[in-house]
């Protein structure tokens, strides 16, 4: 079945260190690729997407590109920000009907002062 | 964009009460619902699929009786946790997926914090 295996915390930044955030998936077919944050106390918010091999998702700084033959989606930040503290899931979708979203883990990051 | 708006955000019963969860899609028409309980630190878990107008579909290990969730509507959808014991507290979050959502994109509610006494 499909799965995602992301690199496990905490990870402890100083801010504007650089960041990367690990993630892998085994999946059947050409999956869509998420990474989602949650703040403490808070739903999933999505931050960046990508649906097919070597699309670049971006967004507020962050960057993950799809890559169909190492099948990873890194999640990059050049200069983390202490507001950017919380759990980062890695999911991937099988775009096959209305199934659910399979997650990582979670990474926790803390970006300190 | 799409939004889910699930209350209430945080609930206190006593053991043994019910505990009804909504989740509404205000923009769009969710045609599909998944509900996940999640524990404190961890990934989500999740506990069904409903779609609506059907019999939602249960994850193993979920109890369907003590976890009833309907999806009568296109823009509701609820978890009525019942008869509710201390290790139902959790924090428990639903996502909706539909017409007029963006392609491949599951839209997700702020998270119910339930505390059982």
């Amino acid at each position: 079945g499909n799965s995602v295996t992301q690199m496990e915390g905490p990870v402890t930044l100083s801010e504007e260190a650089f960041l990367t955030i690990n993630c892998t998936y085994t999946a059947t077919g050409y999956p869509s690729l998420f990474w989602y944050v949650q703040y403490p106390g808070e739903g999933l918010q999505l931050l960046l997407k990508a649906t097919k091999a070597d699309d670049k998702g971006s967004n507020k700084g962050f960057e993950a590109t799809y890559r169909k033959e190492t099948t990873s989606f890194h999640l990059e930040k050049g200069s983390v920000q202490v507001s950017d503290s919380a759990v980062y899931f890695c999911a991937l979708s099988s775009n096959s009907g209305n199934t659910p979203l399979v997650f990582g883990k979670g990474t926790r990051l803390s970006v300190i002062a | 964009g799409a939004v889910v708006s699930q209350h209430p955000s945080r609930v206190i019963c006593k053991s043994g009460t019910s505990v009804k969860i909504e989740c509404r899609s205000l923009d769009f028409q969710a045609t599909t619902m998944f509900w996940y309980r999640q524990f404190p630190k961890q990934s989500l878990m999740l506990m069904a699929t409903s779609n609506e107008g059907s019999k939602a579909t249960y994850e193993q290990g979920v109890e369907k009786d003590k976890f009833l969730i309907n999806h009568a509507s296109l823009t509701l959808s609820t978890l009525t946790v019942t008869s509710a014991h201390p290790e139902d507290s959790s924090f428990y979050i639903c996502s909706a997926t539909g017409t007029g959502s963006f392609d491949y994109g599951y839209t997700f509610g702020s998270g119910t914090r339930l505390t059982v006494v």
